[in-house]
């Protein structure tokens, strides 16, 4: 069976630090993992994917993920937060040809000024 | 922004009443899924549609729930006499006919159930 584990709940950072969400996922075969955010009162919107090829896979407002096989992880990192990064970031894995995605319990990113 | 629409956004129904969630799929995709997010949960997936037939449903409960997604019109989650425990967010995500590999899944913004 698929799972993903966010170990953090709440990440706090203030405004230009550096940030890294983390992500473990277990899984006996290849997966497909994604990084969703969801803004308070709202849908979730991807983030970024990662299918195949490169490890290093960069996404929307400035944030970057490494799928490393190894570890079964998939860390999300932003060089440098702003204010309006503050939402919530889901990890979701899917198999090939497979209908649903699991999702982590969330990682809450709260940027201070 | 013609994406995933559901309706309503909000809903507040009494237990014992009958809640329907609504779901139009972003255009040209023809795969719909269902997914629950409880307070302070991530979402677990419920239900996978596509037209006129459920494809997976191995996340449903056994009773009171049902998922539709007709030929015409959008797809809709019915949960019959909602309890406490129904309150929740309650997502639904479209993907573009696939044939094969894992497609992404694109997000409405949500139906916030409320069972008082």
């Amino acid at each position: 069976a698929q799972s993903v584990t966010q170990l953090d709940s709440q990440v706090p950072v203030f405004e230009e630090a550096p940030v890294e969400l983390r992500c473990n996922y277990s899984s006996s075969v290849s997966v497909y993992l994604f990084w969703y955010v969801q803004y308070p009162n709202q849908g979730l919107q991807l983030l970024l994917k990662y299918l195949s090829g490169s490890t290093l896979v960069k996404g929307i407002n400035g944030f970057e993920a490494e799928f490393n096989k190894s570890q079964t992880s998939f860390h999300l990192r932003k060089p440098s937060v702003h204010i309006s990064d503050t939402a919530e970031y889901f990890c979701a894995v899917t198999l090939y040809n497979f209908n649903k995605f699991y999702f982590g319990s969330g990682t809450k990113l709260n940027v201070k000024p | 922004n013609a994406g995933v629409m559901q309706n309503p956004r909000h809903l507040v129904r009494r237990r014992g009443q009958e809640a329907r969630l609504r779901c139009s799929p972003m255009k040209g995709h023809s795969h719909v899924y269902w997914y629950r997010q409880l307070p302070e949960e991530g979402l677990k997936f419920m239900v996978y549609l596509q037209k006129e037939n459920i494809i997976d449903e191995s996340g449903m409960p056994k009773e009171r729930f049902s998922a539709e997604f007709p030929k015409e019109g959008p797809s809709i989650l019915r949960i019959q006499q909602v309890v406490r425990g129904d309150s929740a967010a309650y997502f639904c995500a479209s993907s573009p006919k696939r044939d094969r590999g894992p497609d992404t899944q694109y997000f409405g913004p949500g139906t916030r159930l409320t069972v008082l």
